[in-house]
This record gives structure tokens, C-alpha cells and sequence, in this order.
């Protein structure tokens, strides 16, 4: 079974300053997503950046980067010139690319917050 | 394009009752995913409908039961509510069950007492 580890509880940075999250996975599949999700105090859990495993190059979405290490099984997040919208629970989520149900897996999360 | 939409926001039920939760799937989207979300936790993989069949379930007791209709909403029905039933309920949509994109709803607070 796949499991996802967040070892950060809770993270906080000044606006406009970078931070980055941390996560690790354990899987024995080599066909694979990796994804971030922020979900505000709204509840509705919306999808930052996804990584396909396959993909030597990591993925960008704006202001938001990962650093993927295959071999190690590091997943991080970068968040650049954060702002005050970032302020969210961040949680990292793998999914399988093989076979017929595609279910994500979670972390238990990271709380970040944005200070003014 | 409507996003996907959820039943009722929030609902409060007693030990032992029976609830039923809905989901609305995003326009063009025939898969349903459902996630329990305990409090301080990320959310838990309850089961999966793709075109009105179950397709896939998490480690979760028979009294967790799901149905997918011809449109593709779906319904999460819970009976014999235990205290730890109480979490957010959240549903995803996907294009199909083959895409690795899933779009969550705002989900539904359940409280049991």
C-alpha cells in the first residue's frame, strides 16, 4: 500500500518571502501522479500542481514549483512571493497510474500561514 | 461549466440513525470519487462509481453504501452512525475513471451525537 508522509505540521513565512513543503511517499509502483492540494478555510479542496512520475523535469504553476527526487521519493512544494491567499492547509496526494480505480492518497497535511 | 456540487452543507444525526449525502459531478465527468476527512487529517478513500458501478473501495464497513445515477450524481449513504462517522465528506469528480485529475466539492460537514 501507498503511503504519504508530511512531516510539517504547521509552517509559516512572511508575505512576499518563499517556502517550501515537504513531503515523502512510499510506493513499490513505478507508474505514478504526485499531486499538491490547498484547501482553504472554504473547505473545497482545489489542485495546486501535479507531477507525473514519468516527467524527469519538474512541474511549474506560476508562483508555485515542485523539487521531485524519484529515488528518494521526495515530493516538495515552493511557493514564491507567498501572499496572504496562500493561508491554507496544503496537502501532498499520490495516485496510481496502473490498473482500473484511480484513488488519491493523502498526507495528513500542512497548515501554512501567510503573515502580513 | 457547473463545478461540482454538494448535499446538504452541513447535517446533524444521532448514533445509530442513517444519512444520505449528495453529489452533483462536474459537467462531462462519468466518475465519482468519495473521501472522508476527519478533523486534523487528510482525507480517506471511501469508494469510487464509474458509469453506476462501484469501482473500487477503501477500507471502510459495509454500512458505508454508495449509488451512481444515469447522470452521474451520486449518493454516499451511511447507516448505524457511529460518533466517529463525524467528519467532512468530500466528492470528487473526474472525466473518467482512467483520469488523473479529480475536482472536489465543497463537501458536507456530518456531525453524529
Amino acid at each position: 500500500a501507498q503511503t504519504v508522509t508530511q512531516s510539517q505540521p504547521e509552517m509559516s513565512v512572511q508575505e512576499a518571502e518563499t517556502v517550501t513543503l515537504s513531503c515523502t511517499y512510499d510506493t513499490s509502483e513505478n507508474n505514478y501522479y504526485l499531486f499538491w492540494y490547498k484547501q482553504p478555510p472554504s473547505r473545497q479542496m482545489i489542485l495546486v500542481i501535479r507531477q507525473e512520475a514519468y516527467k524527469q523535469q519538474n512541474a511549474t504553476e506560476n508562483r508555485f514549483s515542485v523539487n521531485f527526487q524519484k529515488a528518494a521519493k521526495s515530493f516538495s512544494l515552493k511557493i514564491s512571493d507567498s501572499q496572504l491567499g496562500d493561508t491554507a492547509m496544503y496537502f501532498c496526494a499520490f495516485m496510481n497510474g496502473g490498473g482500473s480505480n484511480y484513488k488519491l492518497t493523502f498526507g495528513k497535511g500542512t497548515l501554512l500561514t501567510v503573515n502580513p | 461549466e457547473t463545478g461540482v456540487t454538494q448535499s446538504p452543507t452541513h447535517l446533524i444525526k444521532t448514533r445509530g440513525q442513517q444519512v444520505t449525502l449528495r453529489c452533483s459531478s462536474q459537467s462531462g465527468h462519468n466518475t465519482v470519487s468519495w473521501y472522508q476527512q476527519a478533523l486534523g487529517q487528510g482525507p480517506q478513500f471511501i469508494f469510487q462509481y464509474y458509469r453506476e458501478e462501484e469501482n473500487g473501495r477503501g477500507n471502510f464497513p459495509p454500512r458505508f453504501s454508495g449509488l451512481q445515477f444515469p447522470n452521474y450524481s451520486s449518493e454516499l449513504n451511511v447507516n448505524a452512525l457511529e460518533l466517529d462517522d463525524s467528519a467532512l465528506y468530500l466528492c470528487a469528480s473526474s472525466r473518467d475513471r482512467a483520469s488523473n485529475e479529480q475536482y472536489f466539492g465543497p463537501g458536507t460537514r456530518l456531525t453524529v451525537t
